[in-house]
């Protein structure tokens, strides 16, 4: 049973770097999924932020995409994000999600989400 | 604004019938059988309810159901329970440079 679980800091600076990481358990970052992160600002609904396939390929929602960069450690088996320039608007919580493209096409699993608050 | 529009609140008595209507346009709901439905209760995660339109994951009830006709997909939930009530959210994969999509969500209020 794949499990997935968020970690990073919970509070970040205006203007700083939000980074968090995405540990993969119980299967391989390497199967043929790709590993997304969707975020969630208090009271409000979900957004996609990014994906990318153990290979390195990656794809960003336009709206972020000047400041998103998702990677991956396959050694480590955990995929990570970095948001620079963040500001009040970015706070949120932050999941991250395996994504299916076939034979099913969806975000099956999810990790329980971490809030990042924005603040000084 | 989100890419996909939902009703942002519906409500059924226990036992009842109720559907949640998911509008897009032909570059995602309507030019892919890619949409899915997620149930979320207060302060957890996004649960995959509905995959591919209509398909349910292992474990799932078959009091859940989705659809598609045209630009609009539904999630039907029959027999309603109390613990169905919370937030609905759909997503659809799209043919534009974000490739993944979600609906602004739907409170299920169970009276």
């Amino acid at each position: 049973q794949v499990q997935l679980q968020e970690s990073g800091p919970g509070l970040v600076k205006p203007s700083g770097t939000l980074s968090l990481t995405c540990a993969v358990s119980g299967g391989s970052i390497s199967s043929s999924n790709w590993w997304s992160w969707v975020r969630q600002p208090p009271g409000k609904g979900l957004e996609w932020i990014g994906e990318i396939y153990h290979s390195g390929s990656t794809n960003y929602n336009p709206s972020l995409k000047s400041r998103v960069t998702i990677s991956v450690d396959k050694s480590k088996n955990q995929f990570s994000l970095k948001l620079s320039s963040v500001t009040a608007a970015d706070t949120a919580v932050y999941y991250c999600a395996r994504v299916w493209m076939g034979p099913l096409h969806a975000f099956d699993i999810w990790g329980q989400g971490t809030m990042v608050t924005v603040s000084s | 604004q989100s890419a996909l529009t939902q009703p942002a609140s519906v409500s059924g008595s226990p036992g009842q019938s109720i559907t949640i209507s998911c509008t897009g346009t032909s570059s995602d709901v309507g030019g892919y059988n890619y949409v899915s439905w997620y149930q979320q209760h207060p302060g957890k995660a996004p649960k995959l309810m509905i995959y591919d339109v209509s398909n349910r994951p292992s474990g799932v009830s078959n009091r859940f159901s989705g659809s598609k006709s045209g630009n609009t997909a539904s999630l039907t939930i029959s027999g309603l329970q109390a613990e169905d009530e919370a937030d609905y959210y759909c997503s659809s994969y799209t043919s534009s440079s974000t490739h993944w999509v979600f609906g602004g969500g739907t409170k299920l209020t169970v009276l």
